[in-house]
């Protein structure tokens, strides 16, 4: 199925700094979600967006939905050791949840 | 907030069995379940969205005879990987839609499943 262009796919930051990730798509989605992945474990969700044009906090984490709708991001501020995992976007319409490729964030201390 | 299980974590199995996979949402009842497959350092997959009371719907290019989910009630949902081979191998996640929220898609821990 449809997947989304998921940038940068890895990331290798010293920690205090801030990370930024994007994703597109060709398609229109109603809901973009990003979600966090520890190996072994599944996703959990970060931020979830519903609305084009929406600019959400979660904590150090802020995230918006695109004007278009085709297209979100994702920002860490300063960041910690235990950011460090798999961040995956996901556009969603409906019961029809399509995922990105993931971008890998290794945190030195 | 919402919690989803999967049960068992990790399952090894010989090549010809089957393993059953169980996905339950603990606190809220989910009409919808969906059942993704990760292999290593690759995104998620769906497989197929499992419906409460009714057929599942599979993804293309996933064989419904083979990967046998039924959804029997509003909080459990099992996919059994029927005649397993090595390369069924692979992580496999299920995600639960809370029915009174429709956007919200709440992730199970992950099955590991490693097929001798």
């Amino acid at each position: 199925g449809q997947q989304l262009n998921q940038s940068p796919q890895s990331m290798f930051i010293q920690e205090g700094e801030d990370v930024s990730m994007n994703c597109t798509s060709s398609s229109i989605f109603n809901t973009w979600l990003w979600y966090k992945q520890d190996p072994g474990e599944g996703p959990v969700l970060l931020i979830a967006l519903y609305k084009a044009g929406e600019l959400t906090s979660n904590g150090r984490l802020t995230a918006q939905f695109g004007i278009t709708r085709k297209d979100s991001f994702l920002n860490i501020s300063a960041s910690i050791p235990s950011d460090v995992g798999i961040y995956f976007c996901a556009g969603q319409n409906n019961n029809d949840m399509r995922f990105g490729a993931g971008t890998r964030l290794t945190v030195k201390p | 907030g919402a919690v989803v299980s999967q049960h068992p974590s990790r399952v090894i199995c010989k090549s010809g069995t089957s393993v059953k996979i169980e996905c339950r949402s603990l606190d809220f009842q989910a009409t919808t379940m969906f059942w993704y497959r990760q292999f290593p350092k690759q995104s998620l997959m769906l497989m197929a969205t499992s419906n409460e009371g009714s057929k599942a719907t599979y993804e293309q290019g996933v064989e419904k005879d083979k990967f046998l989910i039924n959804h029997a009630s509003l909080t459990l949902s099992t996919l059994t990987v029927t005649s397993a081979h090595p390369e069924d191998s692979s992580f496999y996640i299920c995600s639960a839609r809370d029915r009174k929220s429709t956007d919200t898609q709440y992730f199970g821990p992950g099955t590991r499943l490693t097929v001798l």
